[in-house]
């Protein structure tokens, strides 16, 4: 049982450069979420879903984009990489609206240079 | 709009010894609460959470905390904590029909011997 899994774990770019981070539950969740974390700041919202096919904007939303293709697979995007999304990113996802609780992924390290 | 604010960015604790972790929300309407622990270089783990009945929740790792309406809180507390305590806690909220929780900013507890 996967739970959440991220990939990369790890990963350096270039300003300028894209990428794309994967996030993975195996547990048939509805809601999934991508959360960036910098020190001081706790956690932070930048995009989420509702189910296959939708996806909403959270808190910080500016520089990425998401897609949910599949209900099991929540991507995020970074399409001009700049030195301030150096940051650490979780995926969660939760049965529902997250009354019951998030399970998190490991996190990907994401340094901007 | 929800707020959850956790006012003590460090706490030092001798091993064995009490602690108390803050924790306030800010909301007009019912809450749901939530309480979550990452170890170094980990993702987030559920703690325990407050839904709904009686006000003094008990989770894993003999970590307890009680929602007081009145005073817009759910703070932490464990009788005597280990080393192995040491960790980063976040408080997080979130209602009906809200679609995502919110976190504060964390609070580090760090255990000496």
């Amino acid at each position: 049982n996967a739970g959440v899994t991220q990939t990369p774990k790890f990963r350096v770019l270039k300003t300028g450069q894209s990428m794309t981070l994967l996030c993975a539950q195996d547990m048939n969740h509805e809601y999934m979420y991508w959360y960036r974390q910098d020190p001081g700041m706790g956690l932070r919202l930048i995009h989420y879903s509702v189910g296959e096919g939708t996806t909403a904007k959270g808190e910080v939303p500016d520089g990425y984009n998401v897609s949910r293709l599949k209900k099991q697979n929540f991507l995020l995007g970074l399409e001009s990489a700049a030195p301030s999304q150096t940051s650490v990113y979780f995926c969660a996802s939760s049965i529902d609206n997250g009354n019951y609780g998030y399970t998190f992924g490991s996190g990907t390290r994401l340094t901007v240079v | 709009a929800q707020s959850v604010t956790q006012l003590d960015s460090q706490v030092p604790v001798f091993e064995e010894a009490p602690v108390e972790l803050r924790c306030n929300y800010s909301s007009s309407v019912s809450v749901y609460l939530f309480w979550y622990v990452q170890y170094p270089n980990q993702g987030l783990q559920l703690l325990l959470k407050y839904l709904s009945g009686s006000t003094l929740v008990k989770g894993i790792n003999g970590f307890e905390a009680e929602f007081n309406k009145s005073q817009t809180s759910f703070h932490l507390r464990k009788p005597s904590v280990h080393i192995s305590d040491t960790a980063e806690y976040f408080c997080a909220v979130t209602y009906t029909g809200f679609q995502k929780l919110v976190f504060g900013t964390g609070t580090r507890l760090l255990v000496s011997p």
